[in-house]
């Protein structure tokens, strides 16, 4: 059974950079799209960006300039770091796996992020 | 803005039948067979509940089912189960370059 789990600090403070990984475990890293979501306190879901397992990315075009999402096949892990955070980067934040038809079958429990100083 | 539209809210009582829409473009929903919804409570992370327009992965109720006519994507729960309130996102497939649009996610109350 494929699980995801997010990691990474809590508490972040404004104009830094936001860094979470996500470790894979039960299945190959291959040939799959690996994303990060973000759902603002009592707001929706909205796709951040993903990677592929030979490094290709894809960034929603409300993030760019400011999201890089990698990976470390031999960890069987990705990450996301967002930059210049600001108090509305405050989230819960998801890793999810993702296929070709941008379909999502695995998903991280989820981790609160807030910004503050 | 999200790219797909959803109702903000839908009800419906235990054991009727229930739909919940999709409306996106020809860009997405319409040019492509891969659409799909989630099911969220509260607190919780996202479950794949349909996939590909119509297919259901292991383990979801055949209660629920998807299907599409033209830039319009459907989500039907038949006999309503209390469980089922919970929010509903839908997400399409929009091409190599965009990759992926979501709606903004609709909430079931179950009377």
């Amino acid at each position: 059974q494929v699980q995801l789990q997010e990691s990474g600090p809590g508490l972040v403070k404004p104009s830094e950079t936001l860094s979470l990984t996500c470790t894979v475990s039960g299945g190959s890293i291959s040939n799959f799209y690996w994303s990060w979501f973000w759902q603002p306190p009592g707001k929706g879901l909205e796709w951040i960006g993903y990677v592929y397992y030979n490094g290709n990315t894809n960034y929603n075009p409300s993030f760019k300039g400011r999201v890089t999402i990698s990976v470390d096949t031999s960890s069987n892990q990705f990450s996301l770091n967002l930059s210049s955070v600001t108090t509305a980067d405050t989230a819960v934040y998801y890793c999810a796996r993702g296929k070709y038809s941008g379909s999502f079958d695995y998903w991280g429990q989820g981790t609160l992020v807030t910004v503050s100083s | 803005q999200s790219a797909l539209t959803q109702p903000r809210s839908v009800s419906g009582s235990p054991g009727q039948s229930v739909t919940l829409s999709c409306t996106g473009t020809s860009s997405d929903v319409g040019g492509y067979k891969y659409v799909s919804w989630y099911q969220q409570h509260p607190g919780k992370a996202p479950k794949l509940m349909i996939y590909d327009v119509s297919e259901r992965p292991s383990g979801v109720p055949d209660r629920f089912s998807g299907s599409k006519s033209g830039n319009t994507a459907s989500l039907t729960i038949s006999g309503l189960q209390a469980e089922d309130e919970a929010d509903y996102y839908c997400f399409s497939y929009a091409g190599s370059y965009t990759y992926v649009v979501f709606g903004g996610g609709t909430k079931l109350t179950v009377l």
